[in-house]
């Protein structure tokens, strides 16, 4: 199984601010990637598919790099609205297996 | 305005099987264009994946839960379910179902959620 480690688990950012979130694969995910938003009480929303490729309404501030094993999520200036839990989950297996990481809280500084 | 809405029973006794279903609305569950599953998150935990099926084809398990997990779909209510049999505490989480639009073969990403619902496996 393909294990995704998302770093740090929790950061703490100002509003405005830039912020950088890491995810790490144990074996090479080529750009087989996503990134999801996530808020208490509500649905996941995805934001990145394909490593890099913003999903449709995703705003322009939110951007993802990175292939192989090491991948990032940069959000430019962070909103109120942008605090949250964040996941990264591979696919580069599929069928059958799909991982996710443990997630990066970003909360309010 | 697609919806998808989880429901079924919030507390489910060790050794039986928990149910929940899964509501789709604003899209046809048979539409060959999409995937349909099930993820979940222990309280404290990452997410999951259960399961996924496609109408017209194949059904997809995440092969920690394959021999206790079943899908079905029942396509005159538009709804998906999903059963998972002989429960212990490790179970509790918040279930969610989930879209996954067809892509290359390689692409299998969510597209669109539920908001959730908690399951306790508790006596």
């Amino acid at each position: 199984e393909i294990v995704m480690t998302q770093s740090p688990a929790t950061l703490s950012v100002s509003p405005g601010e830039r912020a950088t979130l890491s995810c790490r694969a144990s074996q090479s995910v080529s750009s087989n990637l996503a990134w999801y938003q996530h808020k208490p009480g509500q649905a996941p929303r995805l934001l990145i598919y394909s490593a890099s490729t913003r999903a449709t309404g995703i705003p322009a501030r939110f951007s993802g790099s990175g292939s192989g094993t090491e991948f990032t999520l940069t959000i430019s200036s962070l909103q109120s609205e942008d605090f949250a839990v964040y996941y990264c989950q591979q696919y580069n297996n599929w069928p059958p297996a799909l991982t996710f990481g443990g997630g990066t809280k970003v909360e309010i500084k | 305005q697609l919806q998808l809405q989880e429901s079924g029973p919030g507390l489910v006794k060790p050794s039986e099987t928990l149910s929940l279903t899964c509501t789709v609305s604003g899209v046809s569950i048979s539409n060959n264009n999409y995937f349909w599953g099930w993820i979940r998150q222990p309280p404290g935990k990452g997410l999951e994946w259960i399961g996924s099926f496609y109408f017209s084809g194949s059904t997809h398990y995440n092969p920690s839960l394959k021999s206790r997990v079943t899908l079905s779909v029942d396509t005159s209510k538009n709804q998906f379910s999903l059963r998972l049999n002989s429960v212990t505490a490790a179970d509790t989480a918040v279930y969610f179902c989930a879209r996954t639009p067809v892509g290359a073969p390689s692409e299998f990403y969510f597209d669109f959620w539920g908001q959730g619902t908690l399951v306790t496996v508790s006596s």
